[in-house]
C-alpha cells in the first residue's frame, strides 16, 4: 500500500497546549497537504506545502516537510476545544490523485 | 472559497438495491473528481478518478461495474453503487479539482453516508 502513516494515531491534550501531529510517505511528491475532518464530516483543507518549500505557517499552523526523510509534522500552537478532529496528512504525487495518511485523533480538553 | 456538495448525505437501503450519489461543485467547473471511501476510524481510500466527458479510472482492486461513476458535465460527477450489500456501507466523499485553478487544492464535499440493511 501506498498509505502514509501518521504517528500519533491518537493525542489527547490539555486547551493551551500544542499538538504535533507527524506524517510519512513512500514516494516522490509534488506536494503534501494537511486535512482536518469533524466526526462523521468532510474534509476541511488547511495548508499546503510543496517539495521545495521546508516550512510554512498559517495562523496557529505550523508545517514543515523534509523530503530527504519523507517525512512531515504539523504544530497546532495554543490548542483550543474546537480543534478537536481527525488531522491527515495527504501527498501528491502529480498525478493529481492524493494518498492520504492513516490519520491522527485529536482531542483537547477544556 | 470553492464549494462542492453531495447529495443525499445520508442514505439506508435495502440489501440488493442501487445508490445513486451526487457531486457537485458549485460555484466552479471541475474537469476532475475523486470519489473517496471511509471506513469507521479510517483513512480515505482512492476509488477513482473521474474525468469529465470520458470514462473514470478505477483504483486497484476497486470494481467499475458495481461502482458506476459518470461525469456527464463540468460541475457534476455521480456514484452509483448497484447491487448494495451490508459491505458497501460506508462514508462516502468527493472532491473536486478546479479548471482553472491554480492551485494543487482539491476541495472536497460533505460526504455521504450509505448504510446497506
Amino acid at each position: 500500500s501506498q498509505q502514509g502513516e501518521e504517528d500519533p494515531q491518537a493525542l489527547s491534550i490539555q486547551e493551551g497546549e500544542n499538538a504535533t501531529m507527524n506524517c510519512s510517505y513512500k514516494t516522490s511528491i509534488n506536494n503534501l497537504q494537511w486535512y482536518r475532518q469533524n466526526s462523521g464530516r468532510g474534509l476541511v483543507h488547511l495548508i499546503l506545502i510543496r517539495s521545495n518549500e521546508r516550512e510554512k505557517h498559517s495562523g496557529r499552523l505550523r508545517v514543515t516537510l523534509d523530503t530527504s526523510k519523507k517525512s512531515s509534522s504539523l504544530l497546532i500552537t495554543a490548542s483550543r476545544a474546537a480543534d478537536t478532529a481527525s488531522y491527515f496528512c495527504a501527498t501528491d504525487t502529480g498525478f493529481q490523485k492524493l494518498v492520504f495518511g492513516t490519520g491522527t485523533r485529536l482531542l483537547v480538553s477544556p | 472559497g470553492a464549494v462542492v456538495s453531495q447529495h443525499p448525505s445520508r442514505v439506508i437501503c435495502k440489501s440488493g438495491t442501487s445508490v445513486k450519489i451526487e457531486c457537485r461543485s458549485l460555484d466552479f467547473q471541475a474537469t476532475t473528481m475523486f470519489w473517496y471511501r471511509q471506513f469507521p476510524k479510517q483513512s480515505l481510500m482512492l476509488m477513482a478518478t473521474s474525468n469529465e466527458g470520458s470514462k473514470a479510472t478505477y483504483e486497484q482492486g476497486v470494481e467499475k461495474d458495481k461502482f458506476l461513476i459518470n461525469h456527464a458535465s463540468l460541475t457534476l460527477s455521480t456514484l452509483t453503487v448497484t447491487s448494495a450489500h451490508p459491505e458497501d456501507s460506508s462514508f462516502y466523499i468527493c472532491s473536486a479539482r478546479e479548471l482553472a485553478g491554480l492551485t494543487d487544492t482539491q476541495y472536497f464535499g460533505p460526504g455521504t453516508r450509505l448504510t446497506v440493511l
